[in-house]
C-alpha cells in the first residue's frame, strides 16, 4: 500500500503528557498537510509544508504545538503538555505540488490518529 | 476569509439523484472549488474539483454557476455505499477552509 500513513492510529494519554504522531506521506508528493478534526466538524487546518519547510501556521496552532518535517519525507507533529481539549482526530494528507495555489492539487490522506487526552 | 455553508444533513434512497448545495460567498477570483467524502474513522477522499460550469467524472458531477457563488455536487444513482460526510472546500489566502459538511444518509 503507497498511501498515505500515520502512527499510531490511537493515542489516549493524560493531562500534561507530551505527545507525537508520524505522517508518512506518498512517497513523491512534496507538499504535507497537517489537519486536526473534533466529532461532527470538518477538518480544520494546522499546517503545511512544501518539502522540508513549514510554510504556513494557522491561527490554531498554539505554541504547544510543533509540527516537523525533515528532510522532506515523514513528518511528526508534537503536543506539548496536553490538554483535554486536544482531543480529536489528527489528519495528515499529502499532495504533488507543482505550481499555483494549493486549492488545485487533490490532497491524499491518511487514516488519522485519534487523542484522546483524560 | 472565503466560507462555505452546506446543508447539515439529506436523506435519500437507492437508486436516486442526490444533489448537495455549497454556498461560498466570498469566493475570491482564482479559487476552484473541491468536494470531498469522508467515512467514519476514515480521512476525508477527493471526488471533484472545478472552477466554473461543469465538471464530469465518473463517480459525481459538480455544477457552477456563473458568478460562482455556490456550487452542486451531483451524485447520480446513489447506492448505501454513498452513506457519507461530504465537503465543500475552497481555498482562501492559503489557509484552507472545510465546510462543515453535509451528512448524507441513503435508505434501501
Amino acid at each position: 500500500d503507497t498511501g498515505v500513513s500515520q502512527d499510531p492510529r490511537h493515542k489516549i494519554t493524560k493531562r500534561g503528557q507530551n505527545v507525537t504522531f508520524r505522517c508518512d506521506p506518498i512517497s513523491e508528493h512534496n507538499r504535507l498537510y497537517w489537519y486536526r478534526q473534533t466529532l461532527g466538524q470538518g477538518p480544520e487546518f494546522l499546517t503545511y509544508f512544501q518539502n522540508e519547510a513549514q510554510l504556513e501556521k494557522s491561527r490554531l496552532l498554539s505554541d504547544r504545538f510543533s509540527a516537523e518535517r525533515p528532510k522532506g519525507s515523514f513528518s511528526t507533529l508534537e503536543i506539548q503538555r496536553t490538554e483535554q481539549g486536544d482531543s480529536a482526530m489528527y489528519l495528515c494528507a499529502s499532495s504533488l505540488g507543482t505550481s499555483g495555489p494549493l486549492y488545485q492539487e487533490t490532497q491524499y490522506f491518511g487514516p488519522g490518529t485519534r487523542l484522546l487526552v483524560l | 476569509l472565503a466560507k462555505t455553508t452546506q446543508p447539515i444533513s439529506m436523506d435519500s434512497y437507492e437508486g436516486q439523484e442526490v444533489n448537495i448545495t455549497c454556498s461560498h460567498n466570498n469566493i475570491a477570483t482564482n479559487d476552484y472549488i473541491t468536494w470531498y467524502q469522508q467515512f467514519p474513522s476514515q480521512g476525508p477522499r477527493f471526488i471533484i474539483q472545478g472552477y466554473k460550469t461543469k465538471v464530469t467524472n465518473e463517480v459525481a458531477s459538480l455544477f457552477i454557476p456563473a458568478d460562482r457563488k455556490s456550487s452542486t455536487l451531483s451524485l447520480p444513482r446513489v447506492s448505501l455505499s454513498d452513506t457519507a460526510v461530504y465537503y465543500c472546500l475552497v481555498d482562501s489566502n492559503y489557509q484552507l477552509i472545510w465546510g462543515a459538511g453535509t451528512k448524507l444518509i441513503i435508505k434501501p
